[in-house]
């Protein structure tokens, strides 16, 4: 079974900018999750989806938004960037969302805002 | 909300010797899951644990969740290189489906 893959690897943006993240989650998986992981603030949650719906969202600005399709795929989208926003996004896919199921994380998109 | 706290930030053995981590929340988890990410990797599942008191074991590794499912340990014996990463703890509350991850311990084992 393929695992999470999430694209493009790596990205560099600048200031003002917008960026759109990617994930495909494990086949059959209908759980999506999204973190920021940085080195001062560690591992933040941003928002999870399940089956096309928000089911849990973190504590971050109006600019960070995400969406899934109906396929499960899932994307995340920030808006108008700051230099804060550099970070590795971490994409995390499980079965049926529930509180005992294993999460599977994907490589991370790396992104640098200058 | 909800914080889950981990110590020590940061841990430096020489091989062969014993690390413990710590995971503590604010609240009463649901059950605990372990992860481990190694440097430039992406976190990886260890375990879960779910009942109060639970004690598991993966080779060297002893996870420990305990009585009052507010804290939890991973203490791995006998260190080897391959153990360098940093451990993450991450809880759950309630029903909900949202997992809530620790600070994280720095772990780096030299020969």
């Amino acid at each position: 079974k393929a695992g999470v893959t999430q694209t493009p690897r790596y990205l560099i943006k600048t200031r003002g900018q917008q960026v759109t993240l990617s994930c495909s989650p494990i086949s059959g998986h209908r759980s999506v999750s999204w973190y920021q992981q940085t080195p001062g603030q560690g591992l933040q949650f941003l928002f999870e989806y399940f089956s096309e719906t928000q089911r849990n969202k973190g504590n971050f600005p109006g600019r960070f938004s995400g969406r899934q399709f109906s396929n499960s795929r899932s994307e995340m989208n920030v808006s108008t960037l700051e230099l804060g926003d550099s970070a590795l996004y971490l994409c995390a896919s499980r079965g049926g969302g529930t509180r005992t199921d294993t999460q599977y994380f994907g490589p991370g998109t790396r992104l640098t805002v200058l | 909300g909800q914080q889950v706290m981990q110590i020590p930030q940061y841990q430096h053995v020489q091989e062969g010797e014993d690390f413990t981590t710590y995971c503590n929340s604010s609240t009463t988890l649901s059950n605990i899951q372990w992860y481990k990410q190694r440097p430039g990797g992406h976190p990886v599942f260890l375990i879960q644990l779910v009942k109060s008191g639970e004690v598991k074991k993966q080779k060297r590794l002893t996870f420990q969740f305990g009585e009052a499912k507010k804290n939890s340990s991973l203490h791995i014996t006998a260190t080897q290189t391959t153990d360098v990463g940093t451990y993450f703890c991450a809880g759950v509350t309630g029903t909900a489906s949202k997992l809530t991850f620790g600070t994280g311990t720095r772990l780096q084992v030299t020969l």
